[in-house]
């Protein structure tokens, strides 16, 4: 069991450029997320999927995109990076039936936009 | 939405001291508030959660106590050792059965000095 897989560990993009950041769970979890992590700024939720097939808003959304491909994978897109998503991004899943709700964290990604 | 204040930001206790990690919510329908540990380099991991009809919950060195009425909880590590040093989160939110958007706080950054 790999838990949760994120790829690339490390990016550095141009302003303007654009990147797809890839999650993956083997668990069979229903829920996955994304969040970015800033300094003194604790994790803030970009988007979720709930399930299979849908897609919503969190926090701060603006400027990403993203894809659930399957029950397996969530992808992030940045269309256009800006130096105002330098960040490290981690993406979670989560299994939603029954009581249990622990949140399985990947080990991030570290994007520096130039 | 849900707000979470946590405090303090940094912590530095003596090895086998304890050491207490204090939140507040603003949701009082938030029931559900769980305490991640990050690592450097690596995700959050959940470390203990708490229920909001429960007042207290234990797990051999870590306790978590949750106070509704003032809306705040708090995570006390007893005996303190080198490897709890990392940064703690909480969070809180409103389960529904779907998607769960967990609201964190901002980080403590607890080292334990030998």
């Amino acid at each position: 069991n790999a838990g949760v897989t994120q790829t690339p560990k490390f990016q550095v993009l141009k302003t303007g450029q654009s990147m797809t950041l890839q999650c993956a769970q083997d668990m069979n979890h229903n829920s996955m997320y994304w969040y970015r992590q800033d300094p003194g700024m604790g994790l803030r939720l970009i988007y979720y999927s709930a399930s299979e097939g849908t897609t919503d808003k969190g926090e701060v959304p603006n400027g990403y995109n993203v894809s659930r491909l399957n029950k397996r994978e969530f992808s992030l897109r940045l269309e256009s990076a800006a130096p105002s998503q330098t960040s490290v991004y981690f993406c979670a899943s989560r299994q939603t039936s029954g009581s249990y709700n622990e949140q399985f964290f990947g080990p991030g990604t570290r994007l520096t936009v130039l | 939405g849900e707000n979470v204040e946590q405090h303090p930001s940094t912590l530095s206790v003596q090895e086998g001291d304890s050491a207490v990690i204090k939140c507040t919510y603003s949701d009082s329908a938030s029931n559900y508030f769980p305490w991640y540990k990050q690592e450097l380099g690596k995700g959050p991991q959940l470390i203990i959660d708490i229920r909001s009809n429960v007042g207290e919950k234990k797990d051999q060195r870590i306790a978590v106590t949750l106070n509704k009425t003032a809306k705040h909880f708090s995570l006390h590590i007893t005996e303190t050792q080198p490897e709890d040093s990392a940064v703690y989160f909480c969070a809180a939110v409103r389960l529904t059965g779907g998607g769960n958007k967990l609201t964190f706080g901002t980080g403590t950054q607890l080292k334990v000095e030998l």
